[in-house]
């Protein structure tokens, strides 16, 4: 099973500043197959970025993803009020998907 | 339009059972691997189970031997098979479709379309 180690537990951030969120495979991620996902409280998970760098659908520029391996990094270039929420990575390389444990992006 | 409707949540006692279902439109579930991601209250998401075009199945060590994942094709509902609970499987289930990469007739890849989920409550 791959473990996927996301850090800080807790990034406090301003409006207009840049977020950056990182995950830490325990093992490679194949083919970069890493995936990023948004949550707000009471709502079902969003996918953001997949295959490590690719927007989905609908999902501003502001978002980006990158890193290959073992070392992925979600940023955002520019908070907006809406994007103050839990954040997961996913790997979906393997046949036992895991996900990281969320990175918690409150308002400063 | 792709939509996922969960059902089947409720209370069960310890060591009881019980059976979700997630009922799909806009896609076949038999296209798609479909998989099931739980959250516990005030927790992060944990990937319980996921089961290919092909019919292989897959699970977390936490569920391995106690949850079964299968699909009707007829209906086109994913279900998941939930015995031997216990308080720890308290959550709300979520069923999710994968897609992105599409070969063969068989889609996988990122969980792009989720359900709203379904309280799984194991209490006595």
């Amino acid at each position: 099973e791959i473990v996927l180690t996301q850090s800080p537990g807790t990034l406090s951030l301003s409006p207009g500043e840049r977020a950056t969120l990182s995950c830490r495979a325990s093992q490679s991620v194949s083919s970069s197959y890493l995936a990023w996902y948004q949550q707000k409280p009471g709502q079902a998970p969003r996918l953001l970025i997949y295959g490590a760098s690719s927007r989905a659908t609908g999902i501003p520029d502001r978002f980006s993803g990158s890193g290959s391996g073992t070392d992925f990094t979600l940023t955002i270039s520019r908070l907006e009020p809406e994007d103050f929420a839990v954040y997961y990575c996913q790997q979906y390389g393997s046949s036992q998907r895991s996900f990281g444990q969320g990175t918690k992006l409150e308002i400063k | 339009e792709v939509q996922l409707v969960e059902s089947g949540g409720g209370l069960v006692q310890p060591g009881g059972s019980l059976r979700l279902s997630c009922a799909a439109s806009g896609f076949t579930v038999s296209s798609n691997y479909m998989s099931w991601v739980r959250q516990a209250p005030g927790k992060g998401l944990e990937w319980v189970s996921v089961i290919y075009s092909g019919g292989s199945t897959y699970y977390a060590d936490s569920v391995k031997g106690r949850f079964t994942i299968s699909r009707d094709n007829s209906k086109n509902t994913l279900y998941l098979q939930m015995n031997s609970l216990r308080a720890e499987d308290t959550a709300v289930y979520y069923c999710a479709r994968e897609g992105g990469y599409c070969s063969g007739g068989s889609c996988w890849g990122q969980f792009d379309y989720w359900g709203q989920g379904t309280l799984v409550t194991v209490s006595s």
